[in-house]
């Protein structure tokens, strides 16, 4: 257990739907990054919070987006959901920003059918 | 859950043979790279790191080389273990706040 946690951790929707990924980071870490993993792209970098703020921004579409709320935790929303963004989506903490050897979940593995 | 990238470069080692996966990185500028090791149903683990002020760095049975002339990053791992089985990516800083660029991956199967 790295001591990230994601939920769910498979999730099975329809083209069209939104859906609501969770991560509660490490004990202690104030950062947190989300990624999504898929078969042609690789691991991509989607957005980073760090202590509730957003930091830094990457190849997130306009549909997606995410929160880092007071406790700490994320939420990444997907909206619209199209067939490709079928996809491994992890999580990531650290304790600040800047500070690159975090910690991964095990990841959400989103299908759209 | 299985490992994504089924269209990987593949290593495939005797066990107890010493591996070598290379790298290519993007940006002349980085200062930083890490290797992750990626187990089915898992997530990325970190395995090493290394800055740019240093072309070699050393950790339990792994070994890190870097060569910024030809942007070059490769992960020597000793005596391969079955337990060595795994997808492993080289990644790069990518800003100031700890984004990373990851590169495709590089799946190492261990014969036993």
């Amino acid at each position: 257990d790295s001591g990230v946690t994601q939920t769910p951790k498979h999730l099975i929707t329809a083209t069209g739907q939104r859906v609501t990924l969770r991560c509660s980071p490490r004990s202690g870490d104030l950062s947190v990054y989300w990624y999504q993993q898929s078969l042609d792209q690789g691991l991509q970098f989607l957005i980073q919070y760090y202590n509730g703020e957003e930091r830094a921004k990457g190849n997130i579409l306009e549909r997606f987006s995410a929160q880092q709320f007071p406790d700490l935790h994320s939420e990444l929303n997907l909206s619209s959901l199209e067939l490709g963004d079928s996809a491994l989506y992890f999580c990531a903490s650290s304790l600040r920003t800047g500070s690159y050897g975090y910690t991964f979940g095990s990841g959400t593995r989103l299908t759209v059918v | 859950g299985e490992n994504v990238g089924l269209h990987l470069p593949t290593l495939s080692v005797q066990e107890g043979d010493n591996s070598i996966i290379n790298c290519a990185y993007s940006n002349s500028a980085s200062d930083y790279f890490i290797w992750y090791k990626q187990e089915s149903g898992k997530g990325p683990q970190f395995i090493i790191d290394i800055r740019s002020n240093m072309d070699k760095r050393q950790g339990q049975r792994v070994t890190v080389l870097l060569n910024k002339t030809v942007k070059h990053l490769s992960l020597q791992i000793a005596a391969t273990q079955p337990g060595d089985s795994a997808v492993y990516f080289c990644a790069e800083n990518a800003g100031s706040q700890g984004n990373l660029i990851f590169g495709k991956g590089t799946k190492l199967s261990v014969k036993p």
